[in-house]
């Protein structure tokens, strides 16, 4: 398993702005991936942060709106910049050990 | 993208009951298969991996059926503990992790 911590755990935010979540593993990884949990559905991939390289997005997903760092082996941080309230929803960072493990998510609400 | 489809339930059962769900995938080259459970406003958890010849974990048994593109998992003598969404995930295209393609979930409520 990983012990994997995220920040904030939950926010609120203004229409325009941004918000930068953090996530931090308990050891190396060379893969990071985050995901988002719209309401009522289904566990989405937005893109794998590799150290060292740039993060690469899936479809519909782009770096100017999910800009994502990855300095170490163990951190790695999602932008959400321009946010609309159709960006509310839960966003995850998970490794891969064995199966995929998931931080506790971040709860992020657009007003 | 390929999906993976499960019925959102809710099953609600009493307490010793025995309960099966499915799911299908419409990617016939679908490499690996998963069950995560996810309880409310938690993150999902890895349940169990499933395997061609079917594996199963104390209560919990996984088949797939790759012929036809389906997963299941019964839960026998249902716990209240058990409540939970439960995740059907398929893995694509093998390798990373990252290929995960999850379902909605199918939600269990287990009564006294």
């Amino acid at each position: 398993s990983a012990v994997i911590s995220q920040k904030p755990s939950r926010d609120i935010c203004q229409r325009g702005t941004s918000l930068t979540i953090q996530c931090q593993v308990d050891s190396q990884v060379t893969m990071m991936f985050w995901y988002r949990q719209q309401p009522g559905q289904s566990l989405t991939l937005i893109a794998t942060a590799n150290q060292g390289s740039e993060a690469t997005y899936e479809s519909g997903f782009v770096i100017d709106k999910f800009p994502i760092s990855r300095p170490n082996l163990t951190f790695s941080t999602l932008t959400v910049s321009n946010m609309s309230p159709e960006d509310s929803s839960i966003y995850l960072c998970s490794v891969e050990r064995g199966g995929l493990f998931f931080g506790p998510g971040t709860r992020l609400t657009v007003l | 993208r390929k999906e993976v489809e499960q019925d959102p339930g809710p099953f609600n059962v009493p307490e010793g009951a025995t309960v099966a769900f499915n799911c299908t995938y419409s990617n016939s080259a679908s490499q690996s298969f998963f069950w995560y459970r996810q309880d409310c406003r938690k993150e999902p958890k890895l349940l169990m991996s499933v395997y061609s010849s079917g594996n199963e974990d104390g209560r919990f048994t996984a088949q797939l059926n790759r012929a036809s593109q389906y997963i299941s998992l019964l839960i026998r003598d249902s716990k209240l503990s058990d409540s939970a969404t439960y995740l059907c995930v398929v893995n694509e295209m093998g390798g990373s992790q990252g290929n995960l393609i999850f379902g909605k979930g199918t939600k269990l409520s287990v009564k006294p």
